[in-house]
């Protein structure tokens, strides 16, 4: 049950596209098409984003999307906006009714 | 409005107890898995328990299986967590959300509650 690893910080420019990863194992995102990602801003709670891999949830911009290779799954963010500004969280199943989260991503809007 | 509220939060010594609350509201909680996710203070998240609709399913991360019992009372529209044992470490802000198997992830969250464990 060690957490998913992803990169400490991503930043952009307003209008430009990053991608944040979140790299696991085959007992985890490499077995489960059942990734889910969420947006924290400070003081509050976490808001779902995308859910099995690559679905939004209703009035979830379509400007993020997500995807998986592998051990590997990825959120990208396009047309990057201010209030993008934020913490996000990958989430994996990872078998026998558990999850594990990863280690969070501080995205930057320079 | 839709929304999960939880409570019971507080200062507590370590080795002492402590019983969470989460009241569920408009929407029809005994059809869900519910979960616990918790937050120490500038920390990522880390899912500590859930739950199936009837109860008789429970499961638990490694850091807190045999301290910490995951609860609900349909009747009530509430789940719970009884935290015994408390360590430092435990010392987070412990969410209520929805979401667990089946439905595999978690779509609403409530606001948290903090639980401090310190002497």
């Amino acid at each position: 049950q060690s957490a998913l690893t992803q990169p400490a910080s991503v930043s952009g420019s307003p209008g430009q596209s990053i991608t944040i990863s979140c790299t696991g194992t085959s007992s985890d995102v490499g077995s489960y098409n059942l990734v889910s990602w969420y947006q924290q801003r400070p003081g509050k709670a976490p808001k779902l984003m995308i859910y099995e891999g690559s679905k939004r949830p209703s009035g979830v911009s379509n400007r993020f999307s997500g995807s998986k290779s592998g051990n590997t799954a990825s959120l990208t963010i396009s047309g990057l906006q201010a209030e993008d500004e934020a913490d996000y969280y990958c989430c994996s199943y990872a078998g026998s009714s558990t999850y594990v989260f990863g280690t969070g991503t501080k995205v930057t809007v320079l | 409005e839709v929304q999960l509220v939880e409570s019971g939060g507080g200062l507590v010594q370590p080795g002492g107890s402590l019983r969470l609350s989460c009241a569920a509201s408009e929407f029809t909680f005994s059809s869900y898995w519910m979960s616990w996710v918790r937050q120490a203070p500038g920390k990522g998240l880390e899912w500590v328990a859930n739950i199936n609709q009837d109860g008789s399913e429970k499961y638990y991360v490694d850091s807190v299986k045999g301290r910490f019992t995951i609860s609900r009372d349909n009747a009530k529209n509430s789940l719970y967590l009884q935290m015994n044992s408390l360590r430092a470490e435990d010392t987070a802000v412990y969410y209520c959300a929805r979401g667990g198997v089946g439905v595999w992830y978690f779509d609403l969250w409530g606001r948290g509650t903090l639980v401090t464990v310190s002497s």
